[in-house]
């Protein structure tokens, strides 16, 4: 089967810019997540959604952090204006789980490496 | 407030040694263990532990749960170079899923 597909793999912008990062996740997988993961780090989860609703965004910074995923397969994250902080890998993954996220593995893509400088 | 910790941090073995990582957690509603493998790209799965005691393996990988003692260990023996990655834990209840900071494990000739 076809992985979870992200674009682009890397993004490098400056301070006060936007930038916007696509996924495709897996054929049928109900569940997408991005998640930011900062060197040396574990994966922060930003937002998930369950088809195309929003199920959990408690740590998206929403000022500066938007999400979307309208037709309850692909989705884009955006950030605008970015900030030096923002500079992290921003993982895509998405599961079979429909509303029990214990025990669907996730599925991650190969993120965006973003550098803000 | 839910927490995986995962120790050590970092680890560097030369290629043939055996190698065992931590994976604590305090989480309300535990349903779930997973360790995947993250390398330059995506992390990718290895385990899903649900049940307490019972080991799961693949290769020569080997995980293990103890709920009593809220920890899981991963087990790699004759280590080799191809296994130098980043080794991420998360933990699954219902609602919600909570990664380890990771453990980063350098194999040497």
């Amino acid at each position: 089967e076809a992985g979870v597909a992200q674009s682009p793999r890397y993004k490098i912008i400056e301070k006060r810019q936007s930038v916007a990062f696509w996924c495709n996740p897996i054929s049928g997988h109900a569940t997408l997540y991005w998640y930011q993961q900062i060197l040396g780090q574990g994966p922060k989860l930003l937002i998930q959604f369950q088809n195309n609703g929003v199920v959990d965004d408690s740590q998206l910074p929403k000022d500066r952090f938007s999400a979307e995923r309208l037709k309850g397969v692909d989705s884009t994250l955006k950030i605008q204006p970015a900030k030096l902080e923002d500079s992290a890998v921003y993982l895509c993954a998405s599961s079979l789980a429909l509303g029990s996220s214990y025990n669907s593995p996730l599925h991650f893509g190969n993120g965006t490496r973003l550098t803000v400088t | 407030e839910d927490k995986v910790v995962q120790s050590p941090l970092s680890l560097v073995v030369h290629e043939g040694d055996t190698v065992t990582l931590n994976c604590s957690y305090e989480v309300t509603n535990f349903r779930s263990l997973l360790w995947y493998k993250q390398e330059k790209k995506a992390p990718t799965f290895l385990f899903m532990l649900t049940s307490s005691g019972i080991e799961k393996k693949s290769g020569r990988l080997s995980s293990i749960l103890d709920k009593k003692e809220l920890f899981s260990i991963l087990n790699i023996t004759a280590t080799q170079t191809g296994d130098s990655a980043v080794y991420l834990c998360y933990t699954g209840t219902a609602s919600k899923l909570t990664f380890g900071t990771g453990t980063r494990l350098q194999v040497t000739l």
